[in-house]
Formats: structure tokens, C-alpha cells, sequence
């Protein structure tokens, strides 16, 4: 089974501050892992993916974040918010193998908010 | 430009009445998906396909049926037996690897009740 949790729903930042944005996951097996964005009433665009190789991974749009196995995070940050960040993100697990391979597990969400 | 289509972006169903939503791609992709979406919710996985004439149920599969007929086209219909058929449905595809292939988005079809 797998499961991942995001912590805290909604994130507010002002403009030029550091986005942190926490994954934990849950996995019986190696995990791959994906952040995704998603802008109102759109499909969801990949940010960057985990997929075993650097555990430090960089993605669009400035962002990266750094697989922790001994802490089960991917968390998701960018030195500095810009305005066009404002969306929802979605944090993903999957695995390799077994009848399930593909299959994508979601977080519920956090919702970034940029002041100016 | 290679990508998903979903159509129509807005749908409206009477009570009883089965609805189609439409999903097509032409990235090639072997594997092909539909999540529903509520908000606070995230996405969950209604069906899946990874092969022509073959598809799996997903964790809510319950009042939804779904063709494969051809590679490019992975249609859902939401039947009468959906109570609670209100949320934004979407379509993805991924190449069917060994699972660290990252799924591709249509823009999503939001269902409502009349």
C-alpha cells in the first residue's frame, strides 16, 4: 500500500519569500515520486519527479526538491515566490512493479498563495 | 502539439441520464487514466487502462464504466447509478514502463447536476 500526506492545505507567502511546500509518503517499496501543478479549471502539469537516481531533483520554474528515505519526505521549495506561483499542488507516489505499477497516489493538496 | 483533449470542458446531467466524457491523446501512450476530483480531496483514480481492451477499476470505480477501443481514445461514462456525479474529471496517459513514467493531463471536464 501507499499513501502520501501534505501538510498544511493552504501555504501563504509574500512575493520574493522562500515556498516550502511538505510530502510525506508511504511505501512498502522503492517509491517514485512527482509534484505536480495545477492552475484553476486546468489539467495538472509535471513540476519535477523522483524516479531513483539524484535524490536532489530540480524541476520548472525555479522549483526542486530533495528525496529523504530516512525521513519518507519529498518536499517541494523555491528560493523565491513569484506571483505566477498561486496555484494548488499535488504531491504523487508510485511504484515500480506488481500488478499496481503506474498507478499514482495523490496528497489532498496545498494551495499556494502569493502577497505581493 | 502531441497532447490530451477532453470534451466537452462543461457538462450537465439530468437525473437518470448517463453522460459520456471523452478523452483522447495522441502522445502514443499504451496507458490511460481517469481520476475524479473534489476540492480538499485531491484525485482519485476511477479507472485505468494499460492496453487496448483491457482496463481496471480504480478506488472508486462504482457508478462509472469505461471503454479501450482504440490506443488513442479512452471514453468514461458516469451512469445514472452515480449519486454524487458533481466534481472535475480528468484524463490522463503515460507510457506504460515500469511505472516511473510521469502522467500527462487533458484540461479537465467539470460535471454538474441540472
Amino acid at each position: 500500500a501507499q499513501s502520501v500526506t501534505q501538510l498544511g492545505s493552504h501555504v501563504s507567502v509574500s512575493e520574493g519569500a522562500l515556498v516550502l511546500l511538505r510530502c510525506n509518503y508511504s511505501s512498502s517499496v522503492p517509491p517514485y515520486l512527482f509534484w505536480y501543478v495545477q492552475y484553476p479549471n486546468q489539467g495538472l502539469q509535471l513540476l519535477l519527479k523522483y524516479t531513483s537516481a539524484a535524490t536532489l531533483v530540480k524541476g520548472i520554474n525555479g522549483f526542486e526538491a530533495e528525496f529523504k528515505k530516512s525521513e519518507t519526505s519529498f518536499h517541494l521549495t523555491k528560493p523565491s515566490a513569484h506571483m505566477s506561483d498561486a496555484a494548488e499542488y499535488f504531491c504523487a507516489v508510485t511504484h515500480a512493479g506488481g500488478t499496481s505499477y503506474g498507478k499514482l497516489t495523490f496528497g489532498q493538496g496545498t494551495i499556494l498563495t502569493v502577497h505581493p | 502539439d502531441g497532447g490530451i483533449t477532453q470534451s466537452p470542458k462543461y457538462l450537465f446531467r439530468k437525473e437518470g441520464q448517463n453522460v459520456t466524457l471523452s478523452c483522447e491523446q495522441n502522445l502514443n501512450h499504451d496507458a490511460m487514466y481517469w481520476y475524479r476530483q473534489d476540492p480538499g480531496q485531491g484525485l482519485r483514480l476511477i479507472y485505468y487502462s494499460q492496453i487496448v481492451n483491457d482496463f481496471q477499476k480504480g478506488d472508486i470505480a462504482e457508478g462509472y464504466s469505461v471503454s479501450r477501443e482504440k490506443k488513442e481514445s479512452f471514453p468514461l461514462t458516469v451512469t445514472s447509478a452515480q449519486k454524487n456525479p458533481t466534481a472535475f474529471y480528468l484524463c490522463a496517459s503515460s507510457r506504460a514502463d515500469r511505472g516511473n513514467q510521469p502522467q500527462h493531463f487533458g484540461d479537465g471536464t467539470r460535471l454538474s447536476i441540472l
